[in-house]
């Protein structure tokens, strides 16, 4: 079965460079998750999706900014990169109406040097 | 606030022996609660997951959980650990829609 596919699965910046990330949800699924682990740490919510539309928003800072687009793939753009920005970055997709469990890929790893 | 807790930071246990982690939630009504699973810089694997009904569930390999609601617990149980089964393990709880994830629970098998 077709999984949630994220790219690039590893990514070097240097600090104030920009990296975008992507998330290809699993087919039909209209809602997408976006949560940082920090090394060491638990994943943390940074927004989602649904329909195209933000439907909730976490500790995501304001240098980074994400959509959604008709093909209900997700885009995270990171701005200005700091050392701190450094975790691995996950998506997850849903279906809203199944009320089912959300699906994670297996991660972006981000570095900023 | 919602919250999860592990209180159990690093669990060691041999081969074949009996597992327990605990996950304790905070939350006013019953959430949707899950645990998943990560090895070393891989994603999360989804162990099991409760939403309603029986209150014993069973998940993937071998793995169940019970969640009590007079605790407001929910923990995971494995009758005999394989060495695969070294990882991070962590529960999580979905009151509104987004997940919220406990510290996690390192989980060491020793031969």
């Amino acid at each position: 079965a077709a999984g949630v596919i994220q790219s690039p699965r590893h990514l070097i910046k240097e600090k104030r460079e920009t990296a975008t990330l992507k998330c290809y949800p699993i087919p039909r699924h209209d809602t997408v998750y976006w949560y940082q682990q920090g090394p060491g740490q638990d994943p943390q919510f940074l927004i989602s999706f649904y329909e195209k539309m933000q439907s909730d928003k976490g500790s995501i800072p304001d240098r980074f900014s994400a959509q959604q687009f008709s093909d209900y793939h997700s885009e995270l753009n990171m701005s200005s990169l700091e050392l701190g920005d450094s975790a691995l970055y996950f998506c997850a997709s849903s279906l809203a109406a199944s009320n089912t469990e959300a699906f994670f890929g297996q991660g972006t790893r981000l570095t900023v040097v | 606030a919602q919250s999860v807790t592990q209180p159990d930071i690093h669990i060691t246990v041999s081969e074949g022996a009996s597992l327990e982690l605990r996950c304790n939630y905070s939350y006013g009504a019953t959430p949707y609660l899950f645990w998943y699973v990560q090895s070393p810089g891989q994603g999360l694997q989804l162990l099991l997951k409760y939403f309603s009904g029986d209150t014993l569930v069973q998940g993937i390999k071998g793995f169940e959980a019970e969640f009590k609601r007079s605790q407001s617990s929910f923990n995971l149980r494995k009758p005999s650990v394989h060495w695969s089964d070294a990882a991070e393990y962590f529960c999580a709880v979905d009151p509104t829609g987004k997940l919220i994830f406990g510290q996690g629970t390192t989980l060491q098998v020793k031969p």
